[in-house]
C-alpha cells in the first residue's frame, strides 16, 4: 500500500530564498506530523495538523517557517528567507488517529533533504 | 531537561548474535508510550516496537523485544539473531498522554549506531 509520500527528495537553496515542502499522508489519516532532522541528531517536532487544523506550532523555530493542510490531506511546509542553520532532513509523519491516541505509531516519509548554501 | 536518553552513540555485533540498545527516559506522567525506529541510510523512520506504560508484560515482534524496566525508567531493545540488514541507526521515543497540553508529540533521543559484521 501507498505510504507517506515527500517531495522533493532534495532541495538545494541558497541563503534568502523560499522554499516548500510537500507531504502526502497516507489517505485517512487524521493527523500529520512535521519533523525536524538535523545531521546525527534525532528528529525534533515542528508542528501538527489533526485534519485540516493546525493544533500545535510550538516547535517551529521562526516565523520565517508556516505549515499548511488546507483540505486534511496533503500538507506543505514553506520556510522563507532560508539560512543555513535550515539545513536539515525534514520528516513528515501521519497517523490515522487524533491527538489524544498517543499509542498510535505515526508513519514516517522518506523525508526532504534540505540544504542551504 | 532531555526527556531521552541513549547512551550508545555505536554499537558493534556480530552478525547471528543478539544486542541490547539502551534507553531511559524521563516522565512524571503516568500515562505514555514507548517507540523504537529504525532508520536506514535511506532516510525513512520504520516502526518496530511499542510499549505501553500499563502493559504488564514486554512486548516483543519478531526479532525484537523491548525489556521494560518501569522503575528504572528504562525501555532497553533487544535484536535477536542479527542480521547484516539491521544496520542502521536506531531511535527510542516518548509520547506522554496529552492530559493538559493538547498535544503531545513524539519525543525522539539522540539515536544509537548499530552495524552488524558478518
Amino acid at each position: 500500500g501507498a505510504g507517506v509520500s515527500q517531495s522533493p527528495r532534495y532541495k538545494v537553496a541558497k541563503r534568502g530564498q523560499d522554499v516548500a515542502l510537500r507531504c502526502d499522508p497516507i489517505s485517512g489519516h487524521v493527523s500529520l506530523f512535521w519533523y525536524q532532522q538535523a545531521l546525527g541528531q534525532g528528529p525534533e517536532f515542528l508542528t501538527y495538523f489533526q485534519n485540516e487544523a493546525q493544533l500545535d506550532k510550538s516547535g517551529l523555530p521562526s516565523d520565517r517557517f508556516f505549515a499548511e493542510r488546507p483540505e486534511g490531506s496533503v500538507s506543505t511546509l514553506k520556510i522563507q528567507r532560508t539560512q543555513q542553520e535550515d539545513s536539515a532532513v525534514y520528516l513528515c509523519a501521519s497517523s490515522p488517529t487524533g491527538m489524544s491516541s498517543y499509542n498510535s505509531p505515526l508513519h514516517f516519509g522518506n523525508g526532504t533533504r534540505l540544504t542551504v548554501t | 531537561a532531555q526527556k531521552i536518553t541513549q547512551t550508545q552513540p555505536g554499537m558493534f555485533v556480530q552478525e547471528k548474535e543478539a544486542v541490547t540498545l539502551d534507553c531511559t527516559y524521563d516522565t512524571s506522567d503516568p500515562s505514555y508510550g514507548l517507540f523504537w525506529y529504525k532508520q536506514p541510510s535511506s532516510g525513512e523512520m520504520i516502526f518496530l516496537i511499542y510499549q505501553g506504560s500499563y502493559d504488564q508484560q514486554n512486548a516483543t515482534e519478531g526479532r525484537y523485544s523491548l525489556n521494560f524496566q518501569k522503575a528504572r525508567k528504562s525501555a532497553n531493545l533487544v535484536i535477536s539473531a542479527s542480521q547484516l540488514g539491521d544496520s542502521a541507526m536506531y531511535f527510542c521515543a516518548m509520547r506522554e498522554a496529552p492530559w493538559r497540553a493538547g498535544n503531545t508529540p513524539l519525543v525522539f533521543g539522540k539515536g544509537t549506531r548499530l552495524s552488524v559484521i558478518a
